[in-house]
């Protein structure tokens, strides 16, 4: 079985453009969860999407965004990008049910993004 | 809100050493628990998890017994390997589970040296 696969792995923006990242979580999993990892605030919870749905969203400002397709697969879009925006984002994908969510992630091994 | 504490890094064990690592947490009723591990490279793995008091999470020769007495999830290993050098993360999700949110402390960094 394949695992989350996130694209690009690595990426260098400058401050005030924009970025996308993609996430394809393992077959048959429905949720998908967005993390960003940095030195000093660790592991943050962005949003997470079930069926297409955000149904959980952390403390980030707008102009960080995401979306979910027909086929799982999750977006995660940054826009007017910041110095503080520099991290590894890590995609999670779960075998969550529409009821809830038991917690097991499964991750993939992050894109990361320097901005300049 | 839900939080969880572990204890800072980076721990330096010798192989064979036995492993500690101490996990707190704060939250309303009975979270479920995790320990997740991050490779050099890679990304986080779930290790163990434990769903309900007194439950003990088992893998890899890794215990960690879920203590409500003391809201503790400690990370235990008898005998360390080089190969466990990694950082590792105690991580809850609380109990009104919104939507897959996992609450994680700020991970240990673990060096095992032969």
């Amino acid at each position: 079985k394949a695992g989350v696969t996130q694209t690009p792995r690595y990426l260098i923006k400058t401050r005030g453009q924009q970025v996308t990242l993609s996430c394809s979580p393992i077959s048959g999993h429905r949720s998908v969860s967005w993390y960003q990892q940095t030195p000093g605030q660790g592991l943050q919870f962005l949003f997470e999407y079930f069926s297409e749905t955000q149904r959980n969203k952390g403390n980030f400002p707008g102009r960080f965004s995401g979306r979910q397709f027909s086929n799982s697969r999750s977006e995660m879009n940054v826009s007017t990008l910041e110095l503080g925006d520099s991290a590894l984002y890590l995609c999670a994908s779960g075998a969550s049910i529409s009821g809830g969510h038991t917690g097991e992630l499964f991750f993939g091994e992050g894109s990361r993004l320097t901005v300049l | 809100g839900d939080s969880v504490t572990q204890m800072e890094g980076p721990v330096t064990l010798s192989e064979e050493a036995f492993l500690t690592i101490n996990c707190t947490y704060t939250a309303t009723g009975y979270p479920s628990l995790f320990w997740y591990v991050q490779y050099p490279g890679e990304g986080l793995q779930l290790l163990l998890k434990a769903t309900k008091a007194d439950d003990k999470g088992s893998n890899k020769g890794f215990e960690a017994t879920y203590r409500k007495e003391t809201t503790s999830f400690h990370l235990e290993k008898g005998s360390v390997q080089v190969s466990d050098s990694a950082v590792y993360f105690c991580a809850l999700l609380g109990v009104y589970n919104q939507g897959g949110k996992l609450i994680f402390g700020q991970g240990t960094e673990l060096s095992v040296k032969p």
